[in-house]
């Protein structure tokens, strides 16, 4: 049962616009959201994180906003830069900080110059 | 401050074989993660240990093993390799758990021919 849900396996966008990449989870009992970004050979990188108890989160051109209701994140770049061309995972955990990251399948963006 | 090692980074077997991949983490970092990348199923949740205990564990046979040394260090161990077992191993450390703040390693491929 695929807990966290990236629908969308891969995203082109041209440089300089906005890229949005979505996130649905399924448990309820889910209460902190990250996003990871993985390079080829290289693991992955943490990238931003947002709390059941906030909607929105900004760190430079990443922001991602939270909808509790509909159990969907979505991180958004802006604006997109080549180097942000990586797979892109959102990964959620239950309250505790002993407890797992359950990650979504990723996402392959791909920002054209 | 170094980053999380993995040794080796590129192992080839084959089926019915054993494996044992190695994690360092980084220094302080008392929790270790493991997870299973596959192109189908993105990054899955084996176990993670914090100091020298198996705190957590997910959906894998009992092929897959792990463990954890006083110096934080952990091993994975895979006996009798399928084929399906080919993928990218990525080890994480955090000081507290996987929740926040995790760093993860380069990563192990293995294939299992």
């Amino acid at each position: 049962d695929q807990q966290v849900k990236q629908n969308s396996p891969s995203l082109s966008v041209q440089e300089g616009r906005i890229s949005i990449l979505n996130c649905d989870y399924t448990n309820s009992m889910f209460d902190y959201f990250l996003w990871y970004k993985k390079y080829p050979a290289e693991g992955p990188t943490f990238l931003i994180s947002i709390s059941s108890i906030k909607d929105k989160n900004e760190d430079g051109r990443f922001t991602v906003f939270l909808n509790k209701s509909a159990k969907h994140l979505s991180l958004h770049i802006v604006p997109s830069q080549p180097g942000d061309s990586a797979v892109y995972f959102c990964a959620a955990r239950k309250q505790g900080g002993s407890e797992k990251l359950v990650f979504g399948k990723g996402m392959k963006l791909t920002v054209n110059p | 401050k170094a980053g999380v090692t993995q040794t080796p980074r590129y192992l080839i077997k084959t089926r019915g074989q054993q494996v044992t991949l190695s994690c360092s983490p980084i220094s302080g970092h008392r929790s270790v993660s493991w997870y299973q990348q596959t192109p189908g199923q993105g990054l899955q949740f084996l176990f993670e240990y914090f100091s020298e205990t198996q705190r957590n564990k997910g959906n894998f046979p009992g092929r897959f093993s792990g463990r954890q040394f006083s110096n934080s260090r952990s091993e994975m161990n895979v006996s009798t390799l399928e084929l399906g077992d080919s993928a990218l191993y990525l080890c994480a450390s955090s000081e507290a758990g996987p929740g926040v703040s995790q760093y993860f390693g380069p990563g192990t491929r293995l294939l299992v021919l």
